[in-house]
């Protein structure tokens, strides 16, 4: 079966750093997305990564291992307005997305 | 550009009743895709039309449907409605079939009671 997993929350400090890991079993893979989910809203596009390695983004990075079906997205110099819910979502062979439940993200000031 | 749009925003229906909720996407995209959102299971794929035919399709049951116009506007329809069906549907519509970066709307949020 299409399994994709990601912790369920995590807390961090403003100003600090912090990796999100997403581990997937799919049938096939055709890319990895991360989004971004504040709490009652829709989730916007953070990054994709269909070769191993590091896309950066002004403060996020994501990073992929293909052979491991692992990735991470790591923020940098936290925000409060970082707090929400990131979403791993994998392409497979036949090009359906498959999300993980998501992590949900607490900054403490 | 405007963005994704969906109606309705909030719907309550009672069980074994049929729902149809609207998407229309940015103007220029073809690809709209259909995921149901429901805090235990998170975001599940529904399907995904272009040019007006359906790619592909998730596990869902027979009863949640849907259509895409030539317009490139879509519609889902869930008929027989069960307690379950309660979530947040959202609509993402891209440029074209397998593009990277799809833009989600607001979502339609439908209680079943």
């Amino acid at each position: 079966g299409q399994n994709i997993d990601q912790p369920t929350e995590m807390t961090a400090t403003e100003g600090a750093i912090v990796q999100i890991n997403c581990t997937y079993q799919t049938s096939g893979f055709n890319g990895l997305f991360w989004y971004q989910q504040h709490a009652g809203e829709a989730p916007t596009f953070l990054s994709y990564n269909v070769l191993d390695g590091l896309e950066e983004k002004g403060r996020f990075s994501s990073f992929l291992s293909r052979s491991k079906g692992y990735s991470y997205l790591l923020l940098k110099e936290l925000q409060m307005k970082d707090s929400a819910s990131y979403l791993c979502a994998v392409r497979d062979r036949d090009d359906k997305i498959i999300f993980g439940k998501g992590t949900r993200l607490h900054i403490l000031p | 550009k405007a963005g994704v749009t969906q109606t309705p925003r909030y719907l309550i229906k009672t069980r074994g009743q049929q729902v149809t909720l609207s998407c229309s996407p940015i103007s220029g995209h073809r690809s709209v895709s259909w995921y149901q959102q429901t805090p235990g299971q998170g975001l599940q794929f529904l399907f995904e039309y272009f040019s007006e035919t359906q790619r592909n399709k998730g596990n869902f049951p027979g009863r949640f449907s849907g259509r895409q116009f030539s317009n490139s506007r879509s519609e889902m329809n869930v008929s027989t409605l069960e307690l379950g069906d309660s979530a947040l549907y959202l609509c993402a519509s891209s440029e074209g079939q397998g593009q990277n970066e799809q833009f989600f709307g607001p979502g339609t949020r439908l209680t079943v009671l």
